[in-house]
């Protein structure tokens, strides 16, 4: 069975600090994909990053960067020097190769930046 | 350059009615998959279509709840005699190929609020 855990209900920080989202998943398949998801107030979903199981680089992208460990079956979302447009929801998703877009979501992490 | 479109964006129906939601994938998108976010919660898959087929409908409630995805127009899911616990946020996504593929992508629509009341 596939399931993905984010431990972190809620996270409230100050503008200008670090904060890491945890997600932690898990899967019999040996290949498949990671996701996070960004759902700002608004309500939509915001693709930010999909990782396939082959490639365990660290990613970085502007303030955003992913901490893949396949050891550990995790996958960390950190932003530096949080801004208050950051506040959102924030989904960590999975899915197997064979079934790429049947995609299995945490039950988000609620991520506060306060000015 | 249209992204998936669904509409309405919110819906609003008494208990006992029934709710249409509809999906419209991007352009050359043949796969549509609908997703349930109840309040609070992450996002939990429904039913998969392709045009004219229901591929896998494994998280589909087994009563009230239909899914199509005909060869003109857009997918339609249907909720029959709405409960309040229908209320959700009901997600389309689509993509340019099934399963079976690394480039299987899902694009996600905007979502439509159902309130039942």
């Amino acid at each position: 069975a596939q399931k993905v855990t984010q431990a972190q209900t809620e996270i409230s920080v100050v503008e200008k600090e670090d904060v890491t989202l945890d997600c932690v998943y898990e899967t019999r398949d040996t290949t498949y994909y990671l996701f996070w998801y960004k759902q700002p107030p608004s309500g939509e979903l915001v693709f930010l990053i999909r990782r396939n199981s082959f490639d365990e680089q660290n990613e970085i992208s502007g303030r955003y960067s992913w901490n893949f460990q396949k050891s550990t079956s995790s996958f960390n979302f950190t932003i530096t020097a949080s801004q208050v447009v950051d506040s959102a929801v924030y989904f960590c998703a999975l899915s197997g190769y064979s079934s790429a877009s049947k995609i299995i979501f945490g039950s988000g992490t609620r991520l506060s930046i306060r000015p | 350059n249209a992204g998936v479109m669904q509409n309405p964006r919110h819906l609003v129906r008494r208990r006992g009615q029934e709710a249409r939601l509809r999906c419209s994938p991007m352009k050359g998108h043949s796969h549509v998959y609908w997703y349930r976010q109840l309040p609070e919660e992450g996002l939990k898959f429904m039913v998969y279509l392709q045009k004219e087929n229901i591929i896998d409908e494994s998280g589909m409630p087994k009563e009230r709840f239909s899914a199509e995805f005909p060869k003109e127009g857009p997918s339609i899911l249907r909720i029959q005699q709405v409960v309040r616990g229908d209320s959700a946020a009901y997600f389309c996504a689509s993509s340019p190929q099934g399963d079976r593929g690394p480039n299987t992508e899902a694009f996600f629509g905007q979502g439509t609020r159902l309130t039942v009341v």
